[in-house]
C-alpha cells in the first residue's frame, strides 16, 4: 500500500480557500485517492475520491497531477464548522474485495474567526 | 438511512478484563471494518470481513483480540484480557460491495485503568 504524507496542522480563517497538499510517491496504478473528515468524536466521514484530473462535489474539489504522486483537496470558502482532521487514503477501490482503508496521521486543520 | 450503529458508546474496565463491542452496519453492506483510534492518531485497521469471512487480520493481536461476524451482518470485537494501551475508541465502518466509500459509526471509548 502506497504511503502518505500529508501536514500535520494547518490553520485557516473563515471565507478563505484552504488547500491540503497529499504526496503518495510510490502510488499503484489501480489506487484511487481518498479523503475523509473526522470531527472530534465521531467516525471519519467520506468527502471525496479520485483517480486522475480533477473531482469536485459540493463539499470539496480533488485535484490530481497527471503523474499522480501528489493529491489536493481544496475545500472553498471553509468556516469555523470545517474545523476538523483531514485523512488522505491512497489504495485499492474497495468495491474491489480486499480494496483497504488505511489511514495516516492526519491534517488537523484550524478555522479560525 | 440509518447509520452504523455501535454499541456501547463507552465503556470503563480494570486491566485484565474483558470487554466486547458491538456493531451493526448498514443494510446490505457487505464489508465491515473495525478500527482502533488512539488519541491524537489515526485510525489503525484492525480487522476486514467480506461478508462472514476474513479479508485482513493482519494487525489484529490475536493473543487478546478477537472478532466475528456471524451471517455476515452484525459483528463483535472482543478483548481478553485488556491492558491499559488498549484504551482508544473502537470504530467500525461498513461499505457496499461495490461502493466507493465507507461509513463509520460513532464508535466506543475504551478506558481501561
Amino acid at each position: 500500500l502506497a504511503k502518505t504524507t500529508q501536514p500535520i496542522s494547518m490553520d485557516s480563517y473563515e471565507g478563505q480557500e484552504v488547500n491540503i497538499t497529499c504526496s503518495h510517491n510510490n502510488i499503484a496504478t489501480n489506487d484511487y485517492i481518498t479523503w475523509y473528515q473526522q470531527f472530534p468524536s465521531q467516525g471519519p466521514r467520506f468527502i471525496i475520491q479520485g483517480y486522475k484530473t480533477k473531482v469536485t462535489n459540493e463539499v470539496a474539489s480533488l485535484f490530481i497531477p497527471a503523474d499522480r504522486k501528489s493529491s489536493t483537496l481544496s475545500l472553498p470558502r471553509v468556516s469555523l464548522s470545517d474545523t476538523a482532521v483531514y485523512y488522505c487514503l491512497v489504495g485499492g477501490a474497495i468495491y474491489n474485495q480486499g480494496g483497504k482503508l488505511i489511514f495516516g496521521q492526519g491534517t488537523e486543520l484550524s478555522v479560525k474567526p | 438511512e440509518a447509520g452504523v450503529a455501535q454499541s456501547p458508546r463507552y465503556k470503563i474496565i480494570e486491566k485484565r478484563q474483558s470487554v466486547a463491542f458491538w456493531c451493526n452496519p448498514i443494510s446490505g453492506h457487505a464489508t465491515l471494518y473495525w478500527y482502533q483510534q488512539i488519541l491524537g492518531q489515526g485510525p489503525k485497521l484492525l480487522i476486514q470481513f467480506q461478508n462472514n469471512g476474513v479479508v485482513d487480520d493482519s494487525q489484529l493481536p490475536k493473543d487478546r483480540f478477537s472478532a466475528e461476524r456471524l451471517k455476515g451482518v452484525d459483528s463483535t470485537l472482543k478483548i481478553q484480557p485488556a491492558k491499559l494501551e488498549d484504551s482508544a475508541v473502537y470504530l467500525c465502518a461498513s461499505s457496499f460491495p461495490r461502493g466507493t466509500e465507507a461509513f463509520f459509526g460513532q464508535g466506543t471509548r475504551l478506558t481501561v485503568v
